[in-house]
């Protein structure tokens, strides 16, 4: 029974590439979220989405950052143009959706994104 | 705006003995969820507890128990017979259902170390 799975779990990047955060959630899940953690801080929601709609993004920043979760495969976090302050750990969660209802997120165990 | 608030950024316990890590919160909603997670050093996020607003009954699980205060909008964590492993940062967290969105607002944790 594989829980959220993330890949990969440490990420380098020089400034100005692309960063591409894969997130696969537990198994019948339908729904993602996706948050960001800078050191010694506590995590900040980025955007919730379902399949192939992103239904939140209110913590995303307006440029570079941009999120999916297609029909099939993972959902993906993709980061462009790096800069050094995009250093964090990058945390996906996933939930079900019972009756209209969201049930507790499960987390993953995160990547780890250093850009030098 | 919801916010959580963890006032204590570190707190050690001897092993064996019982701590209470603090958690306010302010929101304006009646109908939310509170949790208290749990990350050791692998960054995991273990959720440790959850408790309904709706539901006066502080929840328990084995050593891990909660003061839910509702008119105080306080959520505290009390560990019975600390354990070594309890060493982690923890987490407390309040999700908001009725909006939709199902986002979690985390506190900034508190690092907790069980000394032997």
């Amino acid at each position: 029974n594989a829980g959220v799975m993330q890949n990969p779990r440490h990420l380098v990047r020089r400034r100005g590439q692309e960063a591409r955060l894969r997130c696969s959630p537990m198994k019948g899940h339908s729904h993602v979220y996706w948050y960001r953690q800078l050191p010694e801080e506590g995590l900040k929601f980025m955007v919730y989405l379902q399949k192939e709609n992103i239904i939140d993004e209110s913590g995303m920043p307006k440029e570079r950052f941009s999120a999916e979760f297609p029909k099939e495969g993972p959902s993906i976090l993709r980061i462009q143009q790096v800069v050094r302050g995009d250093s964090a750990a990058y945390f996906c969660a996933s939930s079900l959706n019972i009756r209209g209802m969201n049930t507790e997120a499960f987390f993953g165990q995160g990547t780890r994104l250093t850009v030098v | 705006a919801q916010t959580v608030t963890q006032s204590q950024p570190e707190m050690s316990v001897q092993e064996a003995e019982t701590v209470t890590l603090s958690c306010t919160y302010d929101t304006s909603e009646s109908n939310y969820y509170l949790f208290w997670y749990k990350q050791p050093p692998s960054r995991q996020m273990i959720l440790v507890i959850r408790q309904e607003a709706y539901k006066q009954q502080n929840a328990t699980e084995n050593r891990f128990s909660v003061n839910f205060q509702k008119a105080a909008k306080s959520f505290s964590l009390k560990i019975s017979d600390s354990q070594l492993g309890d060493t982690a940062m923890y987490f407390c967290a309040f999700m908001n259902h009725t909006s939709g969105t199902y986002k979690y607002i985390f506190g900034t944790g508190t690092r907790l170390k069980v000394l032997a």
